[in-house]
């Protein structure tokens, strides 16, 4: 079966950094997706990892390290804008994601 | 990248009545997904939808309540029968396309 687990909140302040872990169990393991999702509209692809290790993307960066079952998502630079849930999806076999029930992160000036 | 778009974008509906939701994708893909949003809570998939062949259903999810069409590479419906106000949710496609899945705006959907 799957099993994902990832704080359920955060706070953080506008321009400081914030990580936010994820740690997953699946059957099959064919990477792994995280996506933000503002109240009230669909996800956003935000990034995906397949190998181990830090994929930089602007002020998102994001970990993986699958013999740990582990991934983070760095955000730096905090923006108000950012204040959303950021969803950490294994991709198990099949191609199939699965979500975590997100964390919500709020970022206060 | 791919673009999605869905319709209805939202409805209000009487118990007991069904709604059909349609997926439309920019690009022709093998795989299109459903996925249901509860209030406060993270997606669920409903099932996936291959072009000529039946929708491979997840645990917790029935074809006689959720029935789902597939026509051809760049559309699918889904419908959500025989309504009750648990079902009050968003509906959400979603595609693979070049190792990213993408999703559409959504159906928000209350039943009364």
């Amino acid at each position: 079966g799957q099993n994902i687990d990832q704080p359920t909140e955060m706070t953080a302040t506008e321009g400081a950094i914030v990580q936010i872990n994820c740690t997953y169990q699946t059957s099959g393991f064919n990477g792994l997706f995280w996506y933000q999702q503002h109240a009230g509209e669909a996800p956003t692809f935000l990034s995906y990892n397949v190998l181990d290790g830090l994929e930089e993307k602007g002020r998102f960066s994001s970990f993986l390290s699958r013999s740990k079952g582990y991934s983070y998502l760095l955000l730096k630079e905090l923006q108000m804008k950012d204040s959303a849930s950021y969803l950490c999806a294994p991709v198990g076999a099949g191609n199939m994601l699965t979500f975590g029930g997100g964390t919500r992160l709020m970022v206060k000036p | 990248s791919a673009v999605i778009s869905q319709k209805p974008s939202r409805d209000i509906c009487q118990r007991g009545t069904s709604l059909t939701i349609q997926c439309q994708v920019d690009s022709q893909v093998t795989m299109m997904f459903w996925y249901r949003q509860q209030p406060g809570q993270s997606l669920t998939l409903i099932a996936t939808a291959n072009q000529g062949s039946e929708a491979t259903y997840e645990s917790g999810f029935v074809i006689d309540k959720f029935p789902i069409s597939r026509p051809n590479l760049t559309f699918s419906t889904l419908t959500v029968s025989n309504m009750s106000p648990e079902d009050s949710s968003i509906y959400l496609c979603s595609v693979f396309s070049q190792e990213t899945q993408y999703f559409g705006p959504g159906t928000r959907l209350l039943v009364l």
